[in-house]
């Protein structure tokens, strides 16, 4: 099954703290690609982060950074020094490329709330 | 440069009409995706092209969702005999090759 779970609808967190998003997958394949975009009202989808599964290294991008387990299947996306500006949907997303095609299968969200 | 455009913004129609909504990709990408969103949920994928031919159009729900993309740049997703339960954000995003998505604002889709 092609599947990206978020099991946490809600998450708030105060200014300037760290909050950590959870994010699990399943997948056959070895090598792979997973994302975390931000969705804030504009509904515009902006890429906040990505993983290659090959890469043991976790990526970070300023104040966001992820825990790559691909034993676990997870890729949990922690931000840190919160911002006002962070507050959206964030959506787990894994780059599917069998077949001859490429789309993303994405997570149902997590609302971040931060509280000033 | 400019980004994914999406047109119209918003559209409301009536249950059983025909609606088109456009997407102009960031020039040169050659790969260009439809996805839904609909309330509370996660973008779904709905069809992919790369060039002028859709290479998989198996996330469209039934044969009254069709696209286009006839030169391959702007795209064309077009919904005939619209239902309440076709009522979403219709989010369309490009790409270079195959690799990472950039997405367009969305079209919010009301079908009364």
């Amino acid at each position: 099954a092609q599947t990206v779970t978020q099991s946490q609808p809600e998450m708030s967190v105060q200014e300037a703290e760290t909050v950590t998003l959870s994010c699990t997958y399943d997948t056959s394949e070895s090598d792979y690609y997973l994302f975390w975009y931000k969705q804030p009202p504009s509904r515009q989808m902006i890429l906040v982060i990505r993983q290659e599964a090959y890469k043991q290294q976790n990526a970070t991008e300023n104040r966001f950074s992820v825990n790559f387990q691909k034993a676990a299947k997870s890729f949990s996306l922690k931000i840190s020094d919160s911002q006002l500006g962070d507050a959206a949907m964030y959506f787990c997303a894994r780059l599917i490329t069998t077949s001859g095609t490429y789309k993303y299968i994405f997570g149902t969200g997590t609302r971040l709330k931060v509280l000033a | 440069g400019a980004g994914v455009s999406q047109t119209p913004s918003n559209k409301v129609t009536e249950k059983g009409k025909y609606v088109e909504l456009r997407c102009d990709p960031i020039s040169g990408h050659t790969a260009l995706y439809w996805y839904r969103q609909s309330l509370g949920q996660g973008p779904e994928f709905l069809i992919y092209f790369q060039g002028t031919g859709a290479a998989d159009d198996s996330g469209l729900p039934n044969d009254r969702f069709f696209a286009v993309r006839p030169e391959g740049s702007v795209s064309t997703l077009k919904i005939q005999r619209t239902e309440r339960g076709d009522s979403a954000v219709y989010l369309c995003a490009s790409s270079p090759t195959t690799g990472e998505q950039f997405f367009g604002p969305g079209t919010r889709l009301t079908v009364l």
